[in-house]
Order: C-alpha cells, then structure tokens, then sequence
C-alpha cells in the first residue's frame, strides 16, 4: 500500500513559473526523497531529507520537511518545459522504499 | 559508472505464460530491490537483497513470483502462470552498503500479458 498521498495529482503551469507539490506521510521516517520520472521511464533521485532536517535546497529544488505534520512540499523555480514529468515522494521504511501516488507537472513554454 | 541496466526493456506475453526479467545493478552496489508500477501509482515494493541475500518479500510477491541473485550481482525475477493484473512496470534499483538511503533505478521493464 500506498504511504501517503501527494497533492495536487495534476499541476498544469507556464515555464518560467514556480511548481508546489505536497506530500504527507503516515509513519515515522528516517528521510524522505523526492524523485522524477519522464514518461514510461525509471526514476531519477532528485533530492533527498532526513528527519532531523527542515529544509533543503539543490539547484532550482526546494524541499521542506515538517516531521510535526507528517509532510514535506517540493518547490521548483523558474519552471522549464523539461521539468514536465512525474515527480514522487518516497519516505525509507527500513531500505525500501514506499511511495506516494505521484503529481503529474506539466510545465508549457 | 554505467547505471542500472534492465532486460528486456518491452515483454508481450500471453495469459499463462512464464517470464523472467533481468537486472544488473551499479557495480559495487550490495543492495538491489525489485519494484512493481502500474498506470498512474507510485512503484510499490516488491522485494530487496543484500549481496546474495533475499532480506524482504511483499506480500505483493505471490507464489508465482521468485527473484534470485545467485551470486550478489545480477538479479533475476520471474513470474509464473502470467496473468493479466501482472501488466504493469517492473523496476529494479541498487544501493551502495555506504549509502543505503539513495537508490538508483534503472529504466525498467514493461509487462504486458494478453
């Protein structure tokens, strides 16, 4: 089954400008991930954030983690039309890896 | 550093039939984890090894399913008597012992059974 459950399940945005996704979790976690996929492809690992950390910065990525709320959101700026894809949230249960169902971004220059 | 690699990237087969997937992690990655993906759902775990060792099933993994990894390289999974609710995505990843919380998946191996 599922972990949690990401929101919104479709985001629709011009390039250039910023994505929010949102992803809440039900169990205590060691660290969450966020990761991408292109269409019908593997999965890329975006970004990774441990428990005891609140927020997180790689490139154009931001990630926050609330531990308190059980959820973390992932920021993208200045949005490109490559940045269309899936992109999940995976929190580690013990080595696997258990994720939500996903935003689909579609960002259209 | 050549990446996860899958084999077969496509399988057709029909209903009954037997399949087996391959996957050759990044070299020098102990960790090596299957997992299932269907139409609009995240992947959902299947099973992991560590070297040779098959540590955790899913109770996804039913009978008709089996993964090895004879010599803590490659893995194999195959699934028995193929049914249709076996369509789906089946991705494999690998870790490095150093840096278990950072998978890396390959390009996965698309199931349809008809």
């Amino acid at each position: 089954s599922q972990q949690g459950e990401e929101d919104p399940q479709a985001l629709s945005i011009q390039e250039g400008e910023n994505a929010t996704m949102n992803c809440s979790y039900k169990t205590s976690i060691n660290n969450l991930q966020w990761y991408r996929q292109n269409s019908g492809r593997g999965l890329v690992h975006l970004i990774l954030i441990r428990s005891n950390e609140r927020e997180k910065h790689s490139g154009r990525l931001r990630v926050t983690l609330d531990t308190s709320k059980k959820s973390s959101s992932l920021l993208i700026t200045a949005s490109r039309a490559a940045d269309t894809a899936s992109y999940f949230c995976a929190t580690d249960a013990g080595g696997k890896l258990i994720f939500g169902q996903g935003t689909e971004l579609s960002v259209k220059p | 550093d050549t990446g996860v690699s899958q084999d077969p990237r496509h399988k057709i087969t029909k209903r009954g039939q037997n399949v087996t997937f391959r996957c050759d992690p990044i070299s020098e990655h102990n960790r090596l984890y299957w997992y299932r993906q269907t139409l609009g759902q995240g992947p959902e775990f299947l099973t992991y090894f560590q070297n040779e060792a098959q540590l955790e099933k899913s109770r996804l993994l039913s009978d008709r399913f089996s993964a090895e990894r004879p010599k803590g390289s490659f893995s194999t999974l195959e699934i028995q008597r193929t049914e249709q609710g076996d369509s789906a995505m089946y991705l494999c990843a690998s870790s490095h012992r150093d840096r278990v919380d950072e998978q890396y998946f390959g390009p996965g191996t698309r199931l349809t059974v008809t």
